[in-house]
């Protein structure tokens, strides 16, 4: 069965410091993985996907990931926080079934970010 | 372009009553899904839709019923509503995979539902 695991459920950094949110899945193949970022109170936001090609995506708001096979992992990287990016992190895989695009979601790391 | 619009945005329920959460999109989509977040679990699937008239159980059906007449509209309906099922529901759409487009998959603002 698939599944995603995001370790960290808070981080905090400082302004200006750079950032990466941990992503580790379980599927048993090449998976479609997406961050999604949720403002309090708000829907969610596509921040960047990854179906193949390239595993260094680029993203809205300076924010890129990178696919690692043999580890399973997606990692959302920033190299330099704003305040603005408090905010609720998801990540998630989208498994291949015909026709339907369901994800199956992390639990979100939420980043407080310290002027 | 409205893309895709839930209603109501809050509502309080009490045990036992039903009620029905509308999802609307205008985007020409043949997928649409609702999810259920709730604090420390992240989203979860409760049914989806890949068509007109065509329906399926998604992680966590329990409690909700769903069908979908048009390719427009995917109402998601309490029959009892339950203390368990307060949450944010998010509605989402997209074009089926393998229709190109990227699979981008827009998601509502989500509806703030409290079972008293």
């Amino acid at each position: 069965a698939q599944s995603v695991t995001q370790p960290d459920i808070h981080i905090t950094v400082s302004e200006g410091a750079s950032l990466e949110l941990r992503c580790n899945y379980s599927y048993g193949a090449t998976p479609y993985l997406f961050w999604y970022v949720q403002s309090p109170g708000q829907g969610l936001q596509l921040l960047l996907k990854y179906f193949s090609g390239d595993t260094l995506v680029q993203g809205i708001k300076g924010f890129e990931a990178e696919f690692k096979r043999s580890q399973s992992s997606f990692n959302l990287r920033k190299p330099s926080v704003h305040w603005s990016d408090a905010a609720e992190y998801f990540c998630a895989v989208g498994i291949d079934q015909t026709g339907a695009n369901n994800l199956f979601f992390g639990t979100g790391t939420r980043l407080t970010v310290i002027p | 372009n409205a893309g895709v619009t839930q209603t109501p945005k809050f509502q309080v329920l009490k045990t036992g009553q039903s009620m029905t959460l509308q999802c609307a999109q205008d985007m020409n989509h043949e997928y649409m899904s609702w999810y259920r977040q709730d604090p420390g679990m992240g989203l979860r699937l409760i049914h989806y839709s890949v068509g007109a008239g065509i329906t399926d159980q998604g992680e966590v059906p329990n409690g909700y019923n769903v069908s979908r007449s048009t390719t427009e509209d995917f109402p998601l309906r309490l029959l009892s509503a339950a203390p368990s099922q307060t949450s944010v529901y998010f509605c989402a759409s997209s074009y089926s995979r393998g229709q190109g487009s990227g699979n981008t998959i827009y998601f509502g603002e989500g509806s703030w539902l409290t079972v008293v």
